[in-house]
């Protein structure tokens, strides 16, 4: 069984320029996140579907970040415009809905961000 | 709120000796719990999870953790640690129904030859 694919894996940009990040989770998965983790923390939700309804984007920074799931499958989180403070590694993960919310979350790769 | 406290930033063990990474968590209802494993320059790896049962979780690699409710704690554990061990882990907490992770921010393991 294929992993969550992301993509690129690295991205070198200049403050305010932008920038989007690609997702293919795992095939029949429901559920899809986007998390931000800066060095040195764990990670931290930014966005999370379902199919293609967004369930929780409270902590998504919404001035210059946004995210798709236009299909119920793969996904792409942009930022536009790029602060220095948004340097960090992108995860997107995914979960098979089952009874009870008992999912577990597998994690793709990341994609290492780095905004000079 | 949920949240998560791993205490320890940075442990260094020698490799062949056993491992206990604390992770402590608070949450009002039964939490749903997972370890995870980060290589440098990895994505993460689910090493075990606890939902519900048995309190004591076998996992990959060797790793297992312990749930104690009256603790709010659910430790990781290696009895005898290689040096491909030599990574970052994350304590995590769910909820059921919301399918919400919040992870602590991690205690890097250093394996010593």
């Amino acid at each position: 069984e294929a992993g969550v694919a992301q993509s690129p894996r690295y991205k070198i940009i200049e403050k305010r320029q932008s920038v989007a990040f690609w997702c293919n989770p795992i095939s029949g998965h429901a559920t899809l996140y986007w998390y931000q983790q800066i060095l040195g923390q764990g990670p931290k939700l930014l966005i999370q579907f379902q199919n293609n309804g967004v369930v929780d984007d409270s902590q998504l920074p919404k001035d210059r970040f946004s995210a798709e799931r236009l299909k119920g499958v793969d996904s792409t989180l942009k930022i536009q415009p790029a602060k220095l403070e948004d340097s960090a590694v992108y995860l997107c993960a995914s979960s098979l809905e089952l009874k009870g919310g008992q999912e577990t979350q597998y994690f793709g790769p990341g994609t290492r961000l780095l905004v000079l | 709120a949920q949240s998560v406290t791993q205490p320890d930033i940075h442990i260094t063990v020698s490799e062949g000796a056993s491992l206990e990474l604390r992770c402590n968590y608070s949450y009002g209802a039964t939490p749903y719990l997972f370890w995870y494993v980060q290589s440098p320059g990895q994505g993460l790896q689910l090493l075990l999870k606890y939902f519900s049962g048995d309190t004591l979780v076998q996992g990959i690699k060797g790793f297992e953790a312990e749930f104690k409710r009256s603790q709010s704690s659910f430790n990781l554990r290696k009895p005898s640690v290689h040096w491909s061990d030599a990574a970052e882990y994350f304590c995590a907490v769910g909820a059921k129904g919301t399918y919400k992770y919040i992870f602590g921010t991690g205690t890097r393991l250093k394996v010593l030859a």
